[in-house]
């Protein structure tokens, strides 16, 4: 199993500029969710996901989209990139009756100009 | 609003020695809380979790106790060792596995 795997590794954008952030997982995991990690800042949950086709909100929605059209891929999507969204970003996935926690995935490191 | 405070300062303890870490929750009631451990660059490693009705649990050198008096939930790791140098997150949670987490405490342990 690869696990929870994040593409790309580090991006750099410039601001107004839109991407995606790739996730996946192989676990067959129902929960995805995403994190931002800045200093002083802990990690923060921008969406998640309980299921394919179900998504919600968390702490810090404003500016990112998600979809799961899938069990395996929980895409993140930056509409118009700003300054404010440069952090690393985390994807996680869990099963609701795992007691095993949250597997994360490398991180995607993303800076914007 | 739910808080989660751990120690915002390094914990420096020399090897061998007991390392205790503090997780502190407000406005919140959680039904398990669960610790990890984070390495610079890389994304958290699950280590445990502790349900609201179990007092401790441990796993290896690692315990992990949960006061719901208190709010509180304590996380030491026994004769530590240079690689335990790492920061810790704790997560407190509801429902769902998917937790709130804490900034983290970093520590350090001397050879």
């Amino acid at each position: 199993n690869a696990g929870v795997t994040q593409t790309p590794k580090f991006q750099v954008l410039k601001t107004g500029q839109s991407m995606t952030l790739q996730c996946a997982q192989d676990m067959n995991h129902e929960y995805m969710s995403w994190y931002r990690q800045d200093p002083g800042m802990g990690l923060r949950l921008i969406h998640y996901s309980v299921g394919a086709g179900i998504t919600d909100q968390g702490e810090v929605p404003n500016g990112y989209n998600v979809s799961r059209s899938t069990t395996e891929d929980f895409p993140l999507r930056l509409l118009s990139a700003a300054p404010s969204q440069t952090s690393v970003y985390f994807c996680a996935s869990s099963n609701s009756t795992d007691p095993n926690g949250q597997y994360f995935g490398p991180g995607t490191r993303l800076l914007v100009l | 609003s739910q808080k989660i405070e751990q120690n915002s300062e390094a914990l420096n303890i020399q090897e061998g020695k007991t390392a205790t870490l503090t997780c502190n929750y407000t406005n919140y009631s959680p039904a398990y809380l669960q610790w990890y451990r984070q390495d610079p660059g890389r994304g958290p490693v699950f280590l445990l979790l502790i349900r609201e009705n179990e007092k401790e649990k441990r796993k290896e050198r690692l315990k992990v106790t949960f006061d719901t008096t208190l709010k509180q939930s304590l996380f030491h790791i026994t004769a530590s060792q240079p690689a335990d140098s790492a920061t810790y997150l704790c997560a407190p949670g509801r429902g769902s596995y998917i937790p709130t987490f804490g900034r983290g405490t970093s520590l350090i342990v001397h050879p």
